[in-house]
């Protein structure tokens, strides 16, 4: 199966939202809510940031949030904090039990 | 605290088989609710999930399709932990490989990552 889409970068001024797509298929994105988001800072492991399309784990401020629409999800990090500078990548449930992550897109805050 | 301590050799040679285990401390390898996985990160191929053990009444395995025929991975209840043997490397086998507990498909915690190079 084949990567989901994701844009290589994004970037955002300190203060300001930015939303980040995964395109997948109807197969994976679009057929099922098991979309999550996670965020990795260089030379770390992945942290969970959203789970089931929009839900947030305890302790992930609310300034992240998911959506979902036909094939593609959204992460959306509102209020842009330096911190908030990282890849970010997407992963589907795809039908046969298996899962698929996006290629990642690098955030930066201006 | 769950923590996953990773261990297993850096350097493994073409055609041989690569193995990893992943100690699990605060949970249980056994859970009803939980899931084992291993997922490995290059440049070249970017996150790619390999493959699952759980416990649901019974043990099952899933295996990325695309591994399916090199990748095993077993729990092992005695030590609480579970481990990945990956047959015949090539150097596209060089990554950066987590475990990680999961949940529906979702993985709430990774371990630190072990670089494992393919190399002669």
């Amino acid at each position: 199966q084949s990567a989901l889409t994701q844009p290589p970068s994004a970037s955002g001024s300190p203060g300001q939202s930015v939303t980040i797509s995964c395109t997948g298929t109807s197969s994976d994105v679009g057929g099922y809510n098991y979309v999550s988001w996670y965020q990795q800072y260089p030379g770390k492991a992945p942290k969970l940031m959203i789970y089931e399309v929009s839900k947030r784990p305890s302790g992930v401020p609310d300034r992240f949030s998911g959506s979902k629409s036909g094939n593609t999800a959204s992460l959306t990090v509102s209020g842009l904090q330096a911190e908030d500078e990282a890849d970010y990548y997407c992963s589907s449930y795809i039908n046969t039990n298996n899962l698929v992550f996006g290629g990642g897109t690098t955030l930066t805050v201006l | 605290q769950v923590q996953l301590q990773q261990s297993g050799p850096g350097l493994v040679k073409p055609s041989q088989t690569l193995s990893l285990t992943c100690a699990i401390s605060g949970d249980s390898v056994s859970s009803n609710s939980a899931t084992w996985n291993w997922i490995r990160q290059s440049p070249s191929r970017g996150l790619e999930w390999l493959g699952r053990t759980y416990y649901r009444s019974k043990w099952y395995n899933d295996y990325a399709v695309s591994l399916k025929s090199r990748i095993t991975v077993n729990p092992d209840t005695s030590e609480n932990q579970f481990s990945l043997q990956l047959n015949s490397v090539t150097p596209e086998d060089t990554a950066v490989y987590y475990c990680a507990r999961g949940s529906y498909w979702r993985f709430d915690l990774w371990g630190r990552g072990t670089l494992i190079t393919v190399s002669s």
